[in-house]
């Protein structure tokens, strides 16, 4: 059974500062991984999405890598704003097509 | 593109009453949806894989006749929770596949159901 883990739990960092968040998951037989947003009482808004055959996509100042043979994700926040403060998930999709979410990384980004 | 549409975002019933949730793709067709359920602070849960035309998988421990799924479109599968008692109360949230090699999945902006 796939396992997902986001560290951090939780991210509280200036406004300005870079964040890095991490995703780690025990399969590495993945199809793609998927970061999404998720503002409170809201759902998810995609982020980035990156094929197994990638190494990582950037979008703006969001960037994500994806190393499958030891099971890492890394989702790179440059310049943080405010508004960035969300909770950010990352996914796993296998060969099927359920994913598997970690808990979550909830980041505050102090003004 | 690749928009999904969920109706209702909160929802307060009274104990033993049904309540029916609506996930539509807007501009594309889904012929697989998921639904899954969130609790406070924790990360999703899939409860099941809803295909259009047939029934749905359910996810071990969920219950098929609580929580009935239908799909009879490309466009639309609804949830209908059953005789809700409180403890059926959380976040509600149905995803789509987009076929998009590039998107993935959607997600809609989930329901918040309160049983009282």
């Amino acid at each position: 059974k796939q396992e997902v883990t986001q560290i951090p739990a939780a991210l509280s960092v200036p406004e300005g500062e870079n964040l890095v968040l991490n995703c780690s998951f025990t399969d590495s037989a993945i199809y793609n991984l998927q970061w999404f947003r998720q503002d409170p009482g809201k759902g998810l808004t995609s982020l980035l999405l990156i094929q197994s055959s990638q190494r990582e996509q950037t979008s703006g100042r969001l960037n994500a890598s994806l190393d499958k043979s030891s099971g890492r994700s890394t989702l790179y926040i440059a310049a943080s704003q405010p508004g960035d403060s969300a909770t950010y998930l990352c996914a796993v999709r296998p060969s099927d097509y359920k994913l598997s979410f970690g808990a979550g990384t909830t980041v505050t980004v102090r003004a | 593109g690749a928009v999904v549409s969920q109706h209702p975002s909160r929802v307060i019933c009274k104990s033993g009453t049904s309540v029916k949730i609506e996930c539509r793709s807007l501009d594309f067709q889904a012929t697989t949806m998921f639904w899954y359920r969130q609790f406070p602070k924790q990360s999703l849960m899939l409860m099941a894989t809803s295909n259009e035309g047939s029934k749905a998988t359910y996810e071990q421990g969920v219950e098929k006749d609580k929580f009935l799924i239908n799909h009879a479109s490309l466009t639309l599968s609804t949830l209908t929770v059953t005789s809700a008692h409180p403890e059926d109360s959380s976040f509600y949230i149905c995803s789509a596949l987009t076929g998009q090699a590039n998107y993935g999945y959607t997600f809609g902006s989930g329901t918040r159901l309160t049983v009282v």
